[in-house]
């Protein structure tokens, strides 16, 4: 059971650029999450899924694109990469139960220079 | 909108000995949940512990223990016995219940130091 997968663990783009963050769990979650963690700082939601199709912002979604066609994936893209999305980006997934645990990934460390 | 303080972005702790890392949180909910989670330095988020807002009783596993005093909107942890392996970031984190966004609301969090 791999949990929460995230590739890839590094990246480095230069300012403009754009790529699309991997993001698969195989634990029948229908909750998907974004988040950030820049420097010294908690984690912050980009974006979330409730399901395949459903989709919403968060807290700081702006510069960033999701979609989720399947309940296991829910990648997140970077158009036009600033320094600014310089950051630790973690994907974590949880289901619809009274816990509300939240499983997270292990991850993507991104520079933008 | 809910919010998550930590005031000690770091302490520290000698082996073997107990230590209580604060938090406080502001809602106007009167159910929720919230967590700990602990981060090594290979970044991973671990789930230490977990409170929901309806019991009263405080949760406890292993050598983590939380103190949760509802009406004072505070949940520290306390870690018991020490160990080199519980230096890390710890992140308090609030969820309301329900609802159709789930997501974790954060703090700061604080940087554990073990000395041995």
């Amino acid at each position: 059971n791999a949990g929460v997968t995230q590739t890839p663990k590094f990246r480095i783009l230069k300012i403009g650029q754009s790529m699309t963050l991997q993001c698969t769990q195989d634990m029948n979650h229908n909750y998907m999450y974004w988040y950030r963690q820049d420097p010294g700082m908690g984690l912050k939601l980009i974006y979330y899924s409730v399901g395949a199709g459903i989709t919403d912002k968060g807290e700081v979604p702006n510069g960033y694109n999701v979609s989720r066609s399947t309940t296991e994936d829910f990648p997140l893209r970077l158009e036009l990469a600033a320094p600014s999305q310089t950051s630790v980006y973690f994907c974590a997934s949880s289901y619809l139960g009274r816990s509300y645990e939240q499983y997270f990934g292990p991850g993507t460390r991104l520079t933008v220079t | 909108a809910q919010t998550v303080t930590q005031s000690q972005p770091e302490m520290s702790v000698q082996e073997a000995e107990t230590v209580t890392l604060s938090c406080t949180y502001d809602t106007s909910e009167s159910d929720y949940y919230l967590f700990w989670y602990k981060q090594p330095p290979s970044r991973q988020m671990i789930l230490v512990i977990r409170q929901e807002a309806y019991k009263q009783q405080n949760a406890t596993e292993n050598r983590f223990s939380v103190n949760f005093q509802k009406a004072a909107k505070s949940f520290s942890l306390k870690i018991s016995d020490s160990q080199l392996g519980d230096a890390a970031m710890y992140f308090c984190a609030y969820r309301s219940p329900g609802g159709s966004q789930g997501n974790l609301i954060f703090g700061k969090g604080t940087k554990l130091s073990v000395k041995p």
